[in-house]
């Protein structure tokens, strides 16, 4: 069974310009997450998609942070404008039901 | 407000002897707990997990231990391998909070052969 994919693997950019993230889920996984962790912290919720549904973006910046999972499978996570602050991994994980059980490799960004 | 804490940031422990890693809480919501395991580079891998109604669970070397009266569970490594070097994340749930996840910090383990 293949994993949690997620492009790319590295990204630098400077401040106040845009990126995106990609994540490809566990075949068959409804529930999809995108995380966020800086360095020295635990990965912390940004948001969560039942299929194609927000089931929670409380902890999602939404002046700056956009996320989409279309048909229920892919999602894109996309910063807009980035800030220094925004410096981390970015890990996309799925799951089939309960906890999370499965991580991507995760997104590394730089922003300078 | 850090509702998942390790407060041990490192560990080290010779190969064959017991791992033993901390974990407390402070939200009494929390009834589901887990520990991920995530080596450099890639992401978190799913180690082991407890429900609030059992005190143990164990699954070949790793144990783990839940105090829910000091709101304190641990995580055992017998014997430890150099393989199981990597960083240790406990992370907690409530049921009927969507499954969202609140980890700690981390700590890293080292195993010296």
């Amino acid at each position: 069974e293949a994993g949690v994919a997620q492009s790319p693997r590295y990204k630098i950019i400077e401040k106040r310009q845009s990126v995106a993230f990609w994540c490809n889920p566990i075949s068959g996984h409804a529930t999809l997450y995108w995380y966020q962790q800086i360095l020295g912290q635990g990965p912390k919720l940004l948001i969560q998609f039942q299929n194609n549904g927000v089931v929670d973006d409380s902890q999602l910046p939404k002046d700056r942070f956009s996320a989409e999972r279309l048909k229920g499978v892919d999602s894109t996570l996309k910063i807009q404008p980035a800030k220094l602050e925004d410096s981390a991994v970015y890990l996309c994980a799925s799951s089939l039901r309960g906890v999370v059980s499965d991580f991507g490799p995760g997104t590394r960004l730089t922003v300078t | 407000d850090q509702q998942v804490k390790q407060n041990s940031p490192s560990l080290s422990v010779q190969e064959g002897r017991i791992s033993i890693l901390n974990c407390d809480y402070t939200n009494s919501m929390f009834d589901y707990f887990l520990w991920y395991k995530k080596y450099p580079a890639e992401g978190p891998t799913f180690l082991i997990s407890i429900s609030s109604i059992k005190d143990k669970n164990e699954d070949g070397r790793f144990t783990v231990f839940l105090n829910k009266s000091a709101k304190h569970l641990s995580l055992h490594i017998v014997p430890s391998q150099p393989g199981d070097s990597a960083v240790y994340f406990c992370a907690a749930s409530a049921t009927g909070a969507n499954s969202k996840l609140t980890f700690g910090k981390g700590i890293t383990l080292s195993v010296r052969p």
